[in-house]
């Protein structure tokens, strides 16, 4: 069946780097475009970025353009999430999904998530 | 960016009675080149990832018992639980994915009256 794990997070200080991984499994990862969403302690979803099948088109939400880059490694069924400049308000569990192969970016499958604490 | 709004931002419904929940765009996400309504809505139990319920708008997903509907088209949505169950108490999300950033509503809790 699909799987999505999440590893990385951890707690990080302002201003410094992480970066997250998702191990899929259980379908063809190369073919499925990939997402990461997050959510603040006790708040909403956040989509934070998106990445198609093959890796040439990336997207990312305004609050982390420029910080946060997507990224996959299709030989070892893996997406990334590459966090710089880490602020306080990007504390949050971080979401692997995944959009389906029939079409659409919406997420048929969500990891358990990792947290991401900064604090100082 | 698109900003969705749902209403009501919580609701307590009796077991069996109907839940209605809406969900609105700040631009239309119907694509007119296939006539198909970009929006999804996502259930979320305490503690664990969110669910993909509707697609398209009023899809449901494999295994979704019938009692989740959806319907709207363009900028105004509605996700309809009829014969509401226990289970069913959850935070449900609407989200567009016509343009990125693919934008979430802020959520709606649903509750036992």
């Amino acid at each position: 069946q699909v799987q999505l794990v999440e590893s990385g997070g951890g707690v990080v200080q302002p201003g410094r780097s992480l970066r997250l991984s998702c191990a899929a499994s259980g379908f063809s990862f190369s073919s499925y475009g990939m997402h990461w969403v997050r959510q603040a302690p006790g708040k909403g979803l956040e989509w934070v970025a998106g990445i198609s099948y093959d890796g040439t088109n990336k997207h990312y939400a305004d609050s982390v353009k420029g910080r946060f880059t997507i990224s996959r490694d299709n030989s070892k069924n893996t997406l990334y999430l590459q966090m710089n400049s880490l602020r306080d308000d990007d504390t949050a569990v971080y979401y692997c999904a995944r959009s389906p192969i029939t079409g659409g970016n919406y997420i048929d499958y969500w990891g358990q998530g990792t947290l991401v604490t900064v604090s100082s | 960016d698109i900003v969705m709004t749902q209403s009501p931002d919580s609701l307590a419904v009796s077991l069996g009675e109907r839940a209605t929940i809406n969900c609105k765009s700040s631009q239309s996400v119907l694509y007119s080149s296939n006539n198909k309504n970009y929006l999804t809505w996502y259930q979320q139990k305490p503690g664990q990832p969110p669910k993909l319920i509707l697609y398209w708008a009023s899809t449901r997903e494999s295994g979704v018992p019938d009692r989740f509907s959806g319907s709207g088209s363009g900028t105004d949505f509605t996700l309809t639980i009829t014969t509401l169950q226990a289970e069913d108490v959850a935070i449900y999300y609407c989200q567009q994915y016509f343009s990125s950033p693919y934008t979430f509503g802020q959520g709606t809790r649903l509750e036992i009256k």
